[in-house]
């Protein structure tokens, strides 16, 4: 079945200082991406969609300059949380689409990025 | 906003019992899909039931959609204690492929 990986899996750092998450498919290609941010015994909250090749498209709500997403290949996109802040902390997953197929409107899950600021 | 609603948030039942979640939502879909969540992990996908389905199977796994009442259930046989988990419904609308998540429903399933 298709793989989605994320790393690192814990991450925890000191306020102002900038975290890079990385999100991979790793057995198929992924024209489009997603980035959530869940808070405890919450609901996933959809950040960002990355599109391979073009500017991601954020939600309302969601700083750009704050979350930069970049998603240079069919395989890869990251999150970069630039100069993070104690309410930056969050569990953060990515999910891909795969290009083609029949299953194009299943997202495939990373298993989640944790992120403590301090 | 779209997101769905989840009842109930909580559910604790015994091993061997069904459990059953319902999702409404507000505007029209393409599918709905359901996913789980164990503690502090990624999500996995279960089922996925397209607008023009009223009910779909899948193991244990019993889906219904009344896109009239803009709701579906989740109906989960023989529950097992691994069943433990959070679900969540999600909304698949055509603009921009993105999915929209409920609030999900607390399965625990005791010994």
């Amino acid at each position: 079945g298709a793989v989605v990986s994320q790393h690192p899996s814990w991450v925890i750092c000191k306020s102002g200082t900038s975290v890079k998450i990385e999100c991979r498919s790793l057995d198929f290609q992924a024209t489009t991406m997603f980035w959530y941010r869940q808070f405890p015994k919450q609901s996933l909250m959809l950040m960002a969609t990355s599109n391979e090749g073009s500017k991601a498209t954020y939600e309302q709500g969601v700083e750009k300059d704050k979350f930069l997403i970049n998603h240079a290949s069919l395989t890869l996109s990251t999150l970069t949380v630039t100069s993070a802040h104690p309410e930056d902390s969050s569990f953060y997953i990515c999910s891909a689409r795969e290009s083609q197929g029949v299953y194009q409107e299943t997202q495939y899950f990373g298993p989640g990025t944790r992120l403590l600021v301090l | 906003s779209q997101q769905g609603e989840e009842d109930p948030q909580a559910l604790s039942i015994q091993e061997g019992e069904n459990a059953t979640m319902n999702c409404s939502y507000k505007t029209s879909i393409n599918n709905l899909q359901w996913y789980r969540q164990n503690s502090g992990r990624g999500l996995v996908h279960l089922i996925l039931i397209r607008s023009n389905e009223r009910e779909k199977h899948s193991g244990r796994l019993r889906v219904t959609l009344d896109t009239s009442k803009k709701s579906s259930s989740l109906l989960i046989t023989a529950s097992r204690a691994a069943d433990t988990a959070s679900y969540f419904c999600a909304t698949h609308t055509g603009g921009g492929n993105k999915l929209t998540f409920g609030t999900g429903t607390q399965l625990k399933v005791e010994l």
